[in-house]
């Protein structure tokens, strides 16, 4: 399978730790896009990578959260001293840099912070 | 905000077409519809888009209306594996083409 890949699939932690997810886009996407969706709701926007820039950050993307893409190949999106409400399913998609082309998501990261 | 609205929830008999509509009456002349739909647990999955013109693929069909205020989405003979969320969306194509989800619809599909 080469769709979007994201590592780890769940991930429990304390609170105030520091946790980091990574995603593997499809091989060629220029495009990367990173995702928070709770229960109940649709995914929010959080930031976006054209190869290695990043650019756009949502206003839910708090200085706690920072996110890379150094070769313009795989992303981290990491979360420092995380809280109870960073609980959430972290999702990540690709696209071409084609205008029209669909975002293609992976099966996302559900974060648990107790 | 998202630029769509869709019933929150609909039921369809399996073997039976579905058909999810969605309205997008502020939608501007370079913005197109997209579908995507997700399945408890999993990420969203495309299904198709269009711009003005019906589109079918092997998942589905999408109809659009000739204002463009509105769509439908049929998925012609629906089986328990389609229950999901729908979500509609539209998206400006040119701009870096993040996507704003709604709440979507429930679609059940019940034997």
């Amino acid at each position: 399978d080469t769709g979007v890949s994201q590592d780890p699939r769940h991930k429990i932690t304390k609170r105030g730790q520091n946790v980091t997810f990574r995603c593997d886009p499809i091989s060629e996407h220029n495009r990367l896009y990173w995702y928070r969706q709770t229960l109940g709701q649709g995914p929010e926007f959080l930031t976006y990578f054209q190869n290695e820039a990043q650019l756009e950050k949502s206003r839910l993307l708090s200085d706690r959260f920072s996110a890379e893409r150094p070769k313009g190949s795989f992303s981290t999106l990491e979360i420092q001293r995380t809280e109870q409400g960073d609980s959430a399913m972290y999702l990540c998609a690709s696209s071409p840099l084609l205008g029209a082309s669909p975002l293609h998501f992976g099966n996302g990261t559900r974060l648990t912070v107790t | 905000d998202a630029k769509t609205t869709q019933p929150p929830s609909m039921d369809c008999a399996e073997g039976r077409a579905a058909n999810l509509p969605c309205n997008h009456s502020t939608i501007s002349g370079n913005e197109y519809v997209y579908w995507y739909r997700q399945i408890h647990s999993q990420g969203p999955q495309y299904i198709i888009h269009g711009l003005k013109n019906n589109e079918t693929n092997e998942m589905a069909s999408l109809i659009i209306t000739e204002d463009r205020k509105s769509s439908t989405l049929i998925l012609p003979h629906a089986t328990l594996r389609d229950t999901a969320v729908y979500y509609c969306i539209v998206r400006v194509t040119g701009s870096q083409g993040n996507l704003i989800f709604g709440k979507g619809t429930k679609l059940s599909v019940k034997p």
